[in-house]
């Protein structure tokens, strides 16, 4: 099965209104995770990472934060705009230096912002 | 700011046909990877590079599936005697060897007729 997963397959927000995506995943052996924004038609996009001896990072109207007790990533997104309509993935890493295999995807999540 | 980049952007094949994609990574990244997305599903890693040496082959990347990168820069994935089910959008992504963040391209979209 997969190792990483989303909880919801789509989450509608105001526009304006914070939005939360949440990811659990499964291997405890995981040391990078990393979401990625999709907007139909593109490849995904970067948007922030965390390593897993941080419990919190943030960017630029997002944050991320690890619970590693739990298994369980979640992507925060200030004050959404319609630019922030898109799926979104959360990824994680299981190898040092770099990873050996790429990255492991979950299926995603749909945002949704309504006017 | 150069970014990785991937031609054709679209193909359309019939069933049977080879067909080949390019992916030029960003500059100066060692590794470069290949992933296969679905409609409605994330990304699935296919194989990485890193230079010119293929070092990690998914088990979805079939016999008919082949990828070089011979002068570690450039790299092409070639689809042999396609199928229906190899239609999907062939991502390709490049990141530095000492760093963990992978950026990838806009696609390739592969439709089997």
């Amino acid at each position: 099965g997969e190792s990483v997963g989303l909880h919801l397959p789509t989450l509608s927000v105001q526009e304006g209104d914070n939005s939360i995506i949440n990811c659990a995943y499964s291997n405890s052996a995981s040391d990078y995770f990393i979401w990625y924004k999709q907007e139909s038609g593109k490849g995904p996009q970067f948007i922030i990472d965390i390593r897993s001896n941080m419990d919190k990072r943030q960017g630029q109207r997002v944050t991320v934060l690890l619970n590693k007790t739990v298994k369980h990533l979640s992507l925060q997104i200030a004050a959404t705009q319609p630019g922030d309509s898109a799926v979104y993935f959360c990824a994680e890493n299981m190898g040092s230096g770099g990873g050996a295999d790429g990255l492991t995807f979950g299926k995603g999540t749909h945002l949704i912002i309504q006017p | 700011d150069t970014g990785v980049s991937q031609n054709p952007r679209h193909k359309i094949t019939k069933r049977g046909q080879n067909v080949t994609f390019r992916c030029d990574p960003i500059s100066e990244h060692n590794r470069l990877y290949w992933y296969r997305q679905t409609l409605g599903q994330g990304p699935e890693f296919l194989t990485y590079f890193q230079n010119e040496a293929q070092l990690e082959k998914s088990r979805l990347l079939s016999d008919r599936f082949s990828a070089e990168r011979p002068k570690g820069s450039f790299s092409t994935l070639e689809i042999q005697r396609t199928e229906q089910g190899d239609s999907a959008m062939y991502l390709c992504a490049s990141s530095l060897v000492l760093g963990n963040t992978i950026y990838f391209g806009e696609g390739s979209w592969l439709t089997v007729v």
